[in-house]
């Protein structure tokens, strides 16, 4: 059974760094590509990037100049990193499994709420 | 970026029903759209992918189809199990993009 499991601070004040890991069990985080997505409450999902094993990066354009993803094959975790947060950057933060023959995201984290306030 | 624009945004059935949500990209996306079913407090889940593929484990009741700018999920016959929003996700190109959701209550 494929579990993923988000990790980290779940308050941050303005302007810190959001970092965020994300645990894959049940199976080995090679030949797949995974992916971060963002839910503010009430609103809908906003994809943030996807990393590849081989560290190969897409990020989304809106926010690229904030986010690092990273990859280690050793520990089976992928991790975010988004820049000098914002209020405008509270969510849920999902991270998720897709495969590339479907490009689907087949398996999701729980997620987890970051909060950005003073 | 590809807009995907959902219609309705809402709509309120009965169990047994049969309903259809249509998704419209603003350029063509070949047949690169899934569909996912989200409830409260849990991630999104994976129904149909590349257009009409049902993904393993989902009901025979959801079914997909479409190409290019227009797509539509339907299921066939409500269940009481189905009430949620539904998302659609075109997979084409960068940067990845969500439709707005459509939220399917209980009449």
């Amino acid at each position: 059974q494929v579990q993923l499991q988000e990790s980290g601070p779940g308050l941050l004040k303005p302007s810190e760094t959001l970092s965020l890991t994300c645990t894959v069990s049940g199976d080995s985080i090679n030949n797949y590509y995974w992916s971060w997505i963002r839910q503010p409450a009430g609103k809908g999902l906003e994809w943030i990037g996807r990393i590849y094993v081989s560290g190969n990066t897409n990020y989304n354009p809106s926010l690229k100049s904030r986010v690092t993803m990273s990859v280690d094959t050793s520990k089976n975790q992928f991790s975010l990193n988004l820049s000098s947060v914002t209020a405008a950057d509270t969510a849920v933060y999902y991270c998720a499994r897709g495969t590339y023959h479907t490009r689907g995201k087949d398996y999701w984290g729980q997620g987890t709420l970051v909060t950005v306030s003073s | 970026d590809i807009q995907l624009t959902q219609s309705p945004s809402s709509v309120s059935a009965s169990v047994g029903d049969r309903v259809t949500i249509t998704c419209r990209a603003s350029q063509g996306i070949s047949s690169w759209l899934a569909w996912y079913q989200q409830k409260p407090g849990n991630p999104p889940k994976l129904l149909i992918y590349a257009t009409s593929s049902l993904q393993s484990g989902v009901p025979s009741r959801f079914s997909g189809s479409g190409s290019g700018t227009d797509f539509t999920l339907t299921i066939s016959s409500l269940q009481p199990e189905d009430f949620a929003t539904y998302y659609c996700q075109q997979a084409h190109s960068f940067p990845l993009t969500f439709g707005q959701g459509t939220r399917l209550e209980i009449k």
